[in-house]
């Protein structure tokens, strides 16, 4: 079954808010992996994260990993219209199996 | 651009037909995954190929089979096609198996009637 949960599943911003999704699991997973997904696209790597509490940033987006490693949180400051389209996590495991949320899909009003 | 190709993009099948999907990985890349997503839903994992063999398999029944060539392009084979197979199927290459980074294609959209 479906080891990565994501909330919520769906959110509408107003252009220049703020924007977090989370993604929970009930064991402890040995990294998280984000991805987006633009309406009739494919999805696109956008980071791995693997040590408890580890943080990382890409301009206007911020990755967080829990310190237990069941969750993991991407949060977008001051959304802009490119940034619509679903976010997904995914645990990547050794067996080479990714395990993906059913993601948070974003919608930005201009 | 990833890459990454596949064909065909779009295919209607009717149930109980078979059907192949096709995948071009990434220069230099020797794994392919495939994941099968279905509306609304995240890509679930099916199978991975790596260096021409099968390395790790998802919740897939039997009748969905693959292949991956000595170019490390692959093939996804649906036998037995039912109404709940119609999704978007996506294969993935990356650079060995245990790559942090995979590639996504754009899909091949699948319906069965």
């Amino acid at each position: 079954g479906q080891q990565v949960m994501q909330i919520p599943q769906y959110q509408h911003v107003q252009e220049g808010e703020d924007f977090t999704t989370y993604c929970n699991s009930s064991t402890t997973l040995s990294n998280i992996q984000w991805y987006k997904q633009r309406p009739g696209g494919h999805p696109v790597f956008l980071i791995q994260l693997v040590k408890s509490g580890e943080v990382k940033k890409q301009k206007r987006l911020t990755f967080q990993f829990g310190e237990a490693k069941k969750n993991s949180s991407l949060h977008i400051t001051a959304t802009q219209t490119t940034d619509v389209g679903t976010y997904f996590c995914a645990e990547n495991t050794n067996a080479g199996k990714s395990t993906f949320g059913d993601g948070t899909t974003l919608t930005v009003k201009p | 651009e990833t890459g990454v190709t596949q064909s065909p993009t779009h295919l209607i099948k009717t149930r109980g037909q078979q059907v192949t999907l096709r995948c071009s990985s990434q220069s230099g890349h020797n794994t392919v995954s495939w994941y099968q997503q279905a509306l609304g839903q995240g890509p679930q994992f099916i199978f991975q190929y790596y260096r021409e063999e099968e390395n790790g398999r998802g919740n897939f029944p039997p009748r969905f089979s693959g292949l991956q060539f000595p170019n490390y392009s692959s093939e996804l084979n649906v036998n037995a096609l039912e109404l709940d197979d119609s999704a978007l199927y996506l294969c993935a290459s990356s650079l060995e198996a245990l790559a942090e980074t995979q590639y996504f294609g754009p899909g091949t959209r699948l319906l069965v009637l």
